[in-house]
């Protein structure tokens, strides 16, 4: 099945600063990559998620980066804000016809202000 | 707004009481899942119900079980609950079971507590 890690499983950054996320998979077959935010005490959210016929998205201060060949996407948040703050879990579905998500272990993210 | 709506929000249970746990979602999906979430871990998935059909992950223990009366509910009944099965327990719901843009949704779980 798919393995997926997440690196680092911290991370405090200033508000305004960028912050970047990194994810690993291992099913070069995995063809669609979301990442989900849960704020605590409430189930995760989706808040970008891109295929892997596209290199890049972006929306507003959030986009998502992959690169196929070396089996990893990036989340980048640029200006971040305290409301931030949060748990980003990255997830791949691997390969055949049931193939289901398999999320990382998360990192927790601290926007200090 | 469609939604996926988990009730209750917390749970209280005693070491081996039977508890149910419910979903419903007025997104017309077609599928739903059942994960399990411990502290500071990834969602875990226990099950999903294509339709009518289930479909119980390997290592998912025997004490969960889960019923799909009709398209829009959901229920996870836990039959002798342990210590260890403390965790939240997260719905999600899914048009079908393709990964694509936008695929699932997560309600806001149910925080489940074993005294």
């Amino acid at each position: 099945g798919e393995n997926v890690e997440q690196h680092p499983s911290t991370l405090s950054v200033q508000e305004g600063d960028s912050a970047v996320i990194k994810c690993t998979y291992s099913d070069s077959a995995s063809n669609y990559f979301p990442w989900y935010k849960q704020e605590l005490g409430k189930g995760p959210q989706l808040i970008i998620d891109i295929r892997s016929n596209v290199g890049e998205k972006k929306d507003q201060r959030i986009a998502v980066t992959l690169n196929k060949t070396a089996k990893h996407f990036s989340l980048h948040i640029t200006e971040t804000q305290p409301e931030d703050s949060a748990v980003y879990f990255c997830a791949a579905p691997g390969s055949g016809a049931n193939s289901k998500l398999t999320f990382g272990k998360g990192i927790t993210l601290s926007v200090r202000p | 707004d469609a939604m996926v709506i988990q009730n209750p929000r917390y749970q209280v249970t005693q070491f081996g009481k039977p508890v149910t746990l419910s979903c419903s979602q007025t997104l017309n999906h077609n599928v739903m899942y059942w994960y399990q979430q411990k502290s500071s871990q990834a969602p875990k998935l226990l099950f999903h119900y294509y339709d009518k059909d289930f479909n119980n992950e390997a290592d998912t223990p025997d004490n969960f079980q889960s019923r799909r009366p009709n398209t829009s509910f959901c229920f996870l009944d836990i039959r002798s609950p342990g210590l260890g099965d403390a965790a939240m327990y997260l719905c999600a719901t899914s048009k079908d079971g393709t990964p694509r843009l936008g695929w699932l949704f997560f309600g806001s779980g149910t925080q489940l507590s074993v005294l």
